[in-house]
């Protein structure tokens, strides 16, 4: 099976600008999460996407967007880009599951650099 | 509130030294454990996980760790380090409800030839 995919894997972007990440999780996977990876703050839970339906959201302002397609391809979006918005952004896919029990596997990334 | 807590930003070890990477958590149940690798310019790998039972859990790797609930800790532990050893280590916790994770800050590891 092919893992997670992440597209772009780098970007480059000034203030004030919006952003679209796109995932497409292991087949046959339905659940797909996003995380925001900083030296300075490790990794923190962005939201979680279930059939189409956003399942769980962590602590980030409405400016931090997403969604899923009927394929469980998962795209995330970030408006009105701050520097501080310069990370790397994980995708994580898993079966389904509703506890915290389902292994979740991670994508390469992508390095979003906001100038 | 969940947290993780990697109290080891950094460490160093000589290839073939034994290795222990901390891992505490706060947790109001019984938690489910993780812990993941990252190499660099990689995505995380799971190593290892523990629900519930033994509470020393094997993993990928020759890694190992161990589940103590008094202590509420989680620690991984290796007998030998090798040079491809060296990577950022995370230590998680999956919540009871909901499909939703929480990592510590990570640990890095250094491995001297």
């Amino acid at each position: 099976k092919a893992g997670v995919t992440q597209t772009p894997r780098y970007l480059i972007k000034t203030r004030g600008q919006q952003v679209t990440l796109s995932c497409s999780p292991i087949s046959g996977h339905r659940s797909v999460s996003w995380y925001q990876q900083t030296p300075g703050q490790g990794l923190q839970f962005l939201f979680e996407y279930f059939s189409e339906t956003q399942r769980n959201k962590g602590n980030f302002p409405g400016r931090f967007s997403g969604r899923q397609f009927s394929n469980s391809r998962s795209e995330m979006n970030v408006s009105t880009l701050e520097l501080g918005d310069s990370a790397l952004y994980l995708c994580a896919s898993s079966s389904a599951g509703t506890s915290g029990t389902e292994t979740q596997y991670f994508g390469p990334g992508t390095r979003l650099l906001v100038l | 509130a969940q947290s993780v807590t990697q109290p080891d930003i950094h460490i160093t070890v000589s290839e073939g030294a034994s290795l222990e990477l901390r891992c505490n958590y706060s947790y109001g149940a019984t938690p489910y454990l993780f812990w993941y690798v990252q190499s660099p310019g990689q995505g995380l790998q799971l190593l290892l996980k523990y629900f519930s039972g033994d509470t020393l859990v094997q993993g990928i790797k020759g890694f190992e760790a161990e589940f103590k609930r008094s202590q509420s800790s989680f620690n991984l532990r290796k007998p030998s380090v090798h040079w491809s050893d060296a990577a950022e280590y995370f230590c998680a916790v999956g919540a009871r409800t909901g499909n939703q994770f929480y990592f510590g800050t990570g640990t890095s590891l250094t491995v001297i030839p």
